[in-house]
């Protein structure tokens, strides 16, 4: 049973449009969520997270907003470039009983913004 | 630029060979994690480290052993490979726990013909 999300396994946007990327996760217990970009043959690179006790954080072109009643986060990027062009991962972080946190990761949406 | 390093970057090999995935990083991260990610498929965690002499298994059950003797060098290892070992091997570190902001390297294509 999957604890997080990414319902759509791919997204096409037009440059300079808005793209946004949407993750749910079932576990209450999350308390940080983050957002990795991966291009081909590369591995993931960070790109933006926030905590439980925030809805929102930006960085730059890239925002993430978070519903923590709807168990719900989306990541919206403004404008979109083709440059990202890539698989974006949800990803979920907890502390678990040792006290040691873990990270449960969605399946990816692959984005694709057209010139 | 993160400084993760994986190799090799891709791999053929036959059936029931030993093979050693090296992963270094130079930024002093006590943590550090192998995924295993399959086409279309979730990042899983196989194994994962917290320091030197510490290494645990990761919530996929895997073949694999890892082992850490220094802080930047996490290799993993196959003592015979079979196909369904055929997968991206993913290393990544952390300063923190869980792989939050985590550095990966750029991943092992490993096939096991």
């Amino acid at each position: 049973d999957q604890q997080v999300k990414q319902n759509s396994p791919s997204l096409s946007v037009q440059e300079g449009r808005i793209s946004i990327l949407n993750c749910d996760y079932t576990n209450s217990m999350f308390d940080y969520f983050l957002w990795y970009k991966k291009y081909p043959a590369e591995g993931p690179t960070f790109l933006i997270s926030i905590s439980s006790i925030k809805d929102k954080n930006e960085d730059g072109r890239f925002t993430v907003f978070l519903n923590k009643s709807a168990k719900h986060l989306s990541l919206h990027i403004v404008p979109s470039q083709p440059g990202d062009s890539a698989v974006y991962f949800c990803a979920a972080s907890l502390r678990n009983a040792g006290n040691n946190r873990k990270l449960i990761w969605g399946l990816g949406t692959s984005l694709a913004v057209n010139p | 630029e993160a400084d993760i390093y994986q190799t090799p970057r891709y791999l053929v090999i036959g059936t029931g060979k030993k093979i050693t995935l090296e992963c270094s990083q130079t930024m002093g991260h006590d943590k550090m994690y192998w995924y295993q990610q399959d086409p279309g498929m979730e990042l899983h965690l196989i194994h994962y480290s917290y320091g030197v002499n510490s290494t645990e298994k990761g919530d996929l059950s895997s073949e694999s052993t890892v082992s850490r003797i220094r802080t930047e060098h996490f290799p993993l290892t196959l003592e015979s490979a079979r196909p369904s070992h055929t997968s991206q091997y993913l290393c990544a570190s952390s300063e923190y726990s869980g792989g939050t902001e985590a550095f990966f390297g750029q991943g092992t294509r490993l096939t096991v013909v």
